[in-house]
């Protein structure tokens, strides 16, 4: 079975600031997809950024970057420029070549101090 | 606005009552997905769809649980005996095959409180 594990339950960042968000995952499969879902207090669940495992280039939104480390099965998410409205919940997902569904990290709560 | 809804929003029950969510997925979306998610945790899948064909259970979906997804639109999911450990964000997701990028996008979700 995949897991995905996300060791940092919480990280701070002076606004401004750049800060990294750690994940690995475990699986035996060659075509996977990977993303982070930002889910800030009380409000839905959204897709920051995802990433192809065949792809070998890191996937960027703006001031989101990945880097995708497939040998150390390795997805971290680097957030550039911090600002206030960054703060939320991070969760790190995975699903395999099929139509499967998300298997989630137990996310990182991401403090912004200003 | 075109993204997922689900009603209700909150729903307070007691223990041993049977409750129904609702999910209306984004409307070219054909896959549709339930997840569960507790105070601290990431979702847990639960079930998906695609169009009208429930194509996936977890082992987290006990008998108490069951999905529909009638003329492959929306969904409901239903709890039957509530118990307190189902206390719990419900959260539905869709997708769209046809976009290839296994991207979800998700609800608001629906509270439910257990008494």
């Amino acid at each position: 079975a995949q897991t995905v594990t996300q060791s940092q339950p919480e990280m701070s960042v002076q606004e401004a600031e750049t800060v990294t968000l750690s994940c690995t995952y475990d699986t035996s499969e060659s075509d996977y997809y990977l993303f982070w879902y930002k889910q800030p207090p009380s409000r839905q669940m959204i897709l920051v950024i995802r990433q192809e495992a065949y792809k070998q280039q890191n996937a960027t939104e703006n001031r989101f970057s990945v880097n995708f480390q497939k040998a150390a099965k390795s997805f971290s998410l680097k957030i550039s420029d911090s600002q206030l409205g960054d703060a939320a919940m991070y969760f790190c997902a995975y699903t395999g070549g099929g139509a499967d569904g998300l298997t989630f990290g137990k996310g990182t709560h991401l403090i912004i101090q200003p | 606005d075109t993204g997922v809804s689900q009603n209700p929003r909150h729903k307070i029950t007691k223990r041993g009552q049977n409750v129904t969510f609702r999910c209306d997925p984004i409307s070219e979306h054909n896959r549709l997905y339930w997840y569960r998610q507790t105070l601290g945790q990431g979702p847990e899948f639960l079930t998906y769809f695609q169009n009208e064909a429930q194509l996936e259970k977890s082992r987290l979906l006990s008998d108490r649980f069951s999905a529909e997804r009638p003329k492959g639109s929306f969904s409901t999911l239903e709890i039957q005996r509530t118990e307190q450990g189902d206390s719990a964000m419900y959260l539905c997701a869709s997708s769209s095959q046809l976009a290839g990028g296994r991207e979800q996008f998700f609800g608001p979700g629906t509270r439910l409180t257990v008494l």
